[in-house]
């Protein structure tokens, strides 16, 4: 199947710095990426959907200016979360659907703790 | 939008018994509904998905079943094994535009006792 390859899978980082996290589709091309945050024992929650070469749309009560998405080729999405803090600690995964396909395939996940 | 519901949250079996996850979405217009698995910090995977046009699809010990008027779809696992022990998502598929968006639920959570 198709794969989608995220990096980095920890990062630990202090409050105020930014953190990037890259979102890859390694045999195919992908117009459009999501981004997840998932909390312990919770479910997936959507942040935003990124388009190749537009502005990403974000769900409602998603800040875009903490939550910068860029989604400069076919192949890759970028999620940087802006000056994290503590409570921006959590598991974000991208995804991609593939053309024609409708199961859509998941990163790796990010661990993200902000100490 | 779309809203998915699931239940139960938690779901404890004996080895060998059955398990049944239920979801139920709002969106008449969703036409496809994948069922993850999640295991602790790693990525979703799909473990059987069934689109709006079948009632029902079986892959060796797990069936999903879709009743497009009641809006609800189930996920039955047989003779389960510990190693089915994991978190299960179900979600709805829709179209917003030019974009598919997948809605999940909440999860639930099985474990299976040896």
């Amino acid at each position: 199947g198709a794969v989608v390859s995220q990096h980095p899978s920890r990062v630990i980082c202090k409050s105020g710095t930014s953190v990037k996290i890259e979102c890859r589709s390694l045999d195919f091309q992908a117009t459009t990426m999501f981004w997840y945050r998932q909390f312990p024992k919770k479910s997936l929650m959507l942040m935003a959907t990124s388009n190749e070469g537009s502005k990403a749309t974000y769900e409602q009560g998603v800040e875009k200016d903490k939550f910068l998405i860029n989604h400069a080729s076919l192949t890759l999405s970028t999620l940087t979360v802006t000056s994290a803090h503590p409570e921006d600690s959590s598991f974000y995964i991208c995804s991609a659907f593939r053309t024609l396909q409708p199961e859509a395939f998941f990163g790796q996940g990010t661990r993200l703790t902000v100490v | 939008g779309e809203n998915v519901e699931q239940h139960p949250s938690t779901l404890s079996v004996q080895e060998g018994d059955s398990a049944v996850i239920k979801c139920t979405y709002s969106d008449s217009a969703s036409n496809y509904f994948p069922w993850y698995k999640q295991e602790l910090g790693k990525r979703p995977q799909l473990i059987i998905d069934i689109r709006s046009n079948v009632g029902e699809k079986k892959d060796q010990r797990i069936a999903v079943t879709l009743n497009k008027t009641a809006k609800h779809f189930s996920l039955h696992i047989t003779e389960t094994q510990p190693e089915d022990s994991a978190v299960y998502f179900c979600a709805a598929r829709t179209r917003e535009g030019s974009n598919y968006k997948l809605t999940f639920g909440k999860g639930t959570l099985l474990t299976v006792n040896p």
